[in-house]
């Protein structure tokens, strides 16, 4: 599994986007990007996902750029309840394929 | 999103004892799910993918017989802490990802069990 590097911390200002920087250079091309946030003391919660295009859904939107060797994401108009440690990961779409964890960027939101 | 549930949420034990924790894929089957750990300010890490009808694969440095993976069915998998420690009170976390795998699939996460050993 290719390997992603992040900021380890990101502070944001209430209401404005929120934008998450990641580095996967060695990414292979079944690969996929998956983004997760964990709260603390709670279980990772999904985020969003691609493959090369851009993504969005009601939470956030993922940018990956066209080699595929970085992306960002974006939350619109962060709020306070958005503070979490955040983790990019690259994976295959097998049912079997791991999702590893890295050290994530932890966020957070200032009032 | 799929909703995956663990129980118990936190346990407590005696040292040498055994604790059983579940987890459940509610509104989905799953043939595969995964056990992770994660240490007081640490990440998370990987213990264990757990298979519907086979024996679990475990990461390297991970005692099998010390962490019991059954799988039974397509929404239910089992860790089993063996002869608990101290050093194994940790944050137990299970995923599971849809039996259709493809390129729509996507792994989900339980809240969690927290378990510490006395």
């Amino acid at each position: 599994d290719a390997k992603t590097t992040q900021p380890t911390s990101m502070d944001c200002a209430e209401g404005r986007a929120a934008n998450l920087p990641c580095n996967h250079s060695t990414i292979s091309g079944n690969e996929y990007v998956y983004w997760y946030r964990q709260i603390h003391s709670q279980g990772p919660q999904y985020i969003i996902h691609g493959l090369k295009n851009n993504e969005t859904n009601e939470m956030a939107s993922l940018i990956i750029t066209e080699d595929r060797k970085s992306s960002t994401l974006i939350l619109p108009h962060a709020t306070l309840r958005d503070t979490a440690v955040y983790y990019c990961i690259v994976s295959g779409y097998s049912s079997a394929s791991k999702i590893i964890f890295g050290s994530g960027t932890r966020l957070s939101i200032r009032p | 999103g799929a909703v995956v549930s663990q129980h118990p949420s936190w346990v407590i034990c005696k040292s040498g004892t055994s604790v059983k924790i579940e987890c459940r894929s509610l509104d989905f089957q799953a043939t595969t799910m995964f056990w992770y750990r994660q240490f007081p300010k640490q990440s998370l890490m990987l213990m264990a993918t757990s298979n519907e009808g086979s024996k679990a694969t475990y990461e390297q440095g991970v005692e099998k017989d010390k962490f019991l993976i059954n799988h039974a069915s397509l929404t239910l998998s089992t860790l089993t802490v063996t002869s608990a420690h101290p050093e194994d009170s940790s944050f137990y976390i299970c995923s599971a990802r849809a039996a259709s795998g493809g390129p729509r699939s996507t792994q989900y996460f339980g809240p969690g069990t927290r378990l510490t050993v006395l």
